[in-house]
């Protein structure tokens, strides 16, 4: 079955430390591939995304995610953790050139010490 | 501003009574989506549409309905069949082609 992977169900770091946030995805072939951000009461917002091409995508609020084919993962990560980062991240999949749902792991609850 | 609208942001009913869920898009998209989250389970999907008049069960339809009249509206129902209803509801939506969702900023609804 198709699945995503969220191994840390919570993770702590000082601020101005680096965050890396791992993701395992479990498809055929591989999906298209997303990050989202959700801080407490709110909706989901988009980070990155990967579809194709090169491996090291850059998104929004200084994060990056690395695909790596040979892992089946696709980690999120960032140099410098700010002490609004504290949220929760999901990582996310949709097969590719296909209409079908995302398919959601069960997230990463990040906070930040100060 | 475009963007998906969800209210109310929280909802309080009594255990039996059902409940409509208000989800609006003015992004022109085609496909909507509707979410339930629990705490430590992800995001899990309740129904979706692709198109006006017509919408799929998720893995989580039993006890929901939903209506898709209108491409800019797609309302939820959480019926006195849901055995236990209270969530956060999440509503989301795609262009035809695309492959991103984009979500609103939720409904808490509490069954008292």
């Amino acid at each position: 079955a198709q699945s995503v992977t969220q191994p840390d169900i919570h993770i702590t770091v000082s601020e101005g430390a680096s965050l890396e946030l791992r993701c395992n995805y479990s498809y055929g072939a591989t999906p298209y591939l997303f990050w989202y951000v959700q801080s407490p009461g709110q909706g989901l917002q988009l980070l990155l995304k990967y579809f194709s091409g090169d491996t090291l995508v850059q998104g929004i609020k200084g994060f990056e995610a690395e695909f790596k084919r040979s892992q089946s993962s696709f980690n999120l990560r960032k140099p410098s953790v700010h002490w609004s980062d504290a949220a929760e991240y999901f990582c996310a999949a949709v097969p590719t050139g296909t209409a079908s749902k995302l398919t959601f792991g069960t997230g990463t609850r990040l906070q930040v010490t100060l | 501003d475009g963007g998906i609208t969800q209210s109310p942001k929280y909802l309080f009913r009594k255990e039996g009574q059902n409940v409509t869920l208000s989800c609006e898009q003015n992004l022109n998209h085609d496909a909507m989506y509707w979410y339930r989250q629990d705490p430590g389970q992800g995001l899990r999907l309740i129904y979706y549409s692709q198109i006006v008049n017509d919408f799929q069960k998720g893995d989580i339809a039993e006890g929901y309905s939903v209506s898709r009249e209108k491409k800019e509206s797609f309302p939820l129902t959480v019926t006195s069949a849901q055995k236990n209803p209270t969530a956060f509801y999440l509503c989301a939506s795609k262009a035809g082609f695309g492959v991103e969702q984009f979500f609103g900023p939720g409904t808490r609804l509490t069954v008292l």
